[in-house]
């Protein structure tokens, strides 16, 4: 079964624009974390942003924020003021259980192309 | 430069054949995970060493190993090689078993089966 759904199309954002990538995760642990990746077209891949289980409030990192909503297991990722940067394919991921297990289950990925 | 090396960046090689992976962790950290990245199958998580043990298994062919050297290096090897193994396949470190961050990951080595 899918752990984490992205199925938003490939997006294009206006350069300065926000835009929010949706991810739903789907577990039975109580103690998890959110993560998203970043890949731009030369292959690697850049972690931007994390979320605990517990976590009570949303994680924000530079012009990174996850909304995160716990009863609908989604964590949607929201960049602010895009750049032309930001070109990239965005990953959403989840780590499972507890200590020592550090194994995450990716998404399919969305892509996004900002436009000047 | 994330500070995981990986090295081959590009590996063409034929069918049936073994090659090997290597991949040096970020100073410091204990952890190594390998990933498999394919465009049917998105990222897979192949395997985790912890300080030279192997700590978590994922999808990993019974064709393909890995270990996890005493200076914390570790290779992935794969074996009888097909054309579905073509992918590109990342290398990522950790600070600890522990992941309250992300994971440092390499600049992957790109194998393409021929």
């Amino acid at each position: 079964a899918q752990k984490i759904t992205q199925t938003q199309p490939g997006m294009f954002v206006q350069e300065k624009e926000a835009v929010t990538l949706d991810c739903t995760y789907d577990t039975s642990d109580q103690s998890y974390g959110l993560f998203w990746y970043k890949q731009p077209s030369s292959g690697e891949m850049i972690f931007l942003i994390y979320q605990g289980s517990y976590d009570e409030q949303n994680a924000t990192e530079g012009r990174y924020s996850l909304n995160f909503q716990k009863a609908r297991k989604s964590a949607n990722l929201v960049i602010s003021a895009s750049q032309l940067g930001d070109s990239a394919m965005y990953f959403c991921a989840m780590r499972e259980g507890n200590y020592g297990n550090n194994r995450l289950a990716f998404g399919k990925g969305n892509q996004v192309v900002v436009i000047p | 430069d994330s500070g995981v090396t990986q090295t081959p960046k590009h590996l063409i090689t034929a069918t049936g054949q073994r090659v090997t992976l290597r991949c040096s962790p970020r100073s410091g950290d204990l952890s190594v995970y390998w990933y498999q990245q394919s465009l049917d199958q998105g990222l897979q998580f192949l395997i985790q060493y912890y300080n030279g043990e192997e700590r978590a298994k994922g999808n990993i062919l019974e064709r393909f190993s890995a270990q996890q050297f005493p200076d914390l290096h570790s290779e992935l090897n794969l074996s009888s090689l097909e054309l579905g193994d073509s992918a590109l396949y990342f290398c990522a470190s950790s600070p600890s078993s522990y992941l309250a961050d992300g994971y440092t990951f390499g600049s992957g080595t790109r194998l393409t089966v021929v």
